[in-house]
């Protein structure tokens, strides 16, 4: 069964460091998401995209943060400056879009800052 | 805006007792509303969706999940709890057009008890 993956699966940085979150979304989705889950809270949305721009995005996602589809087949989030509150667990999900409505995950990645 | 409420951050029930997670929504629009299960250091599943057609929902694992527009309500419910359910459940909805973003509720750990 397709699956969405994430790497790596974990990721150590110092704060003020640049690090880059790799996702492979499912062949033939159309949509793309970025979320996070800080340790012990929910699930919160970070940005959608679409058609190879973003279709929406959250107050978390300000201007450190950026994603990108460099090709066919990857899709990633990067963070220019990381600070200490960026530690969290990201997902990536992807959807099919043609009115089929469910977002699958990847198994995250756990990003530490110190 | 949507937003979804979980009653119960910690649900304990028995082997082979009734799962009941409850889940209230709040939605400007037609809903579309799903339920996802977190295992531990994994990703999100999906259980199941209400996307308007049927308002019960059967899903994976033997859990199923009815859409209540009086009672705003989309509880999550399995007849017969076996240890493997044991995990974060998290309630979920998404707008009118589908491939929007997810917005989650605070999650309600359930807990087997043998």
């Amino acid at each position: 069964e397709p699956e969405v993956t994430q790497t790596p699966s974990h990721q150590v940085t110092q704060m003020g460091q640049e690090v880059i979150l790799r996702c492979v979304p499912i062949s033939n989705h159309l949509y793309f998401y970025w979320y996070r889950q800080i340790l012990g809270q929910k699930v919160e949305f970070l940005v959608s995209f679409y058609n190879n721009e973003i279709s929406e995005k959250s107050e978390i996602f300000d201007d450190q943060f950026s994603v990108e589809r460099p090709d066919g087949s990857n899709f990633t989030l990067k963070i220019r400056s990381t600070k200490l509150e960026d530690s969290a667990m990201y997902f990536c999900a992807s959807a099919q879009g043609q009115g089929s409505y469910e977002q699958y995950f990847g198994p995250g990645t756990r990003l530490t800052v110190t | 805006a949507q937003s979804v409420t979980q009653l119960g951050s910690h649900v304990s029930v028995s082997e082979g007792a009734l799962v009941l997670l409850r889940c209230n929504y709040s939605s400007s629009v037609p809903p579309y509303l799903f339920w996802y299960v977190q295992y531990p250091n994994q990703g999100l599943q999906l259980l199941l969706k209400y996307t308007s057609a049927a308002t019960l929902v059967k899903g994976i694992n033997g859990f199923e999940a009815e859409f209540k527009k009086s009672e705003t309500s989309f509880h999550l419910t399995k007849p017969s709890a076996h240890m493997s359910d044991a995990a974060e459940y998290f309630c979920a909805v998404s707008g009118l057009f589908g491939n929007e973003k997810l917005t989650f509720g605070t999650g309600t750990r359930l807990t087997i008890i043998p």
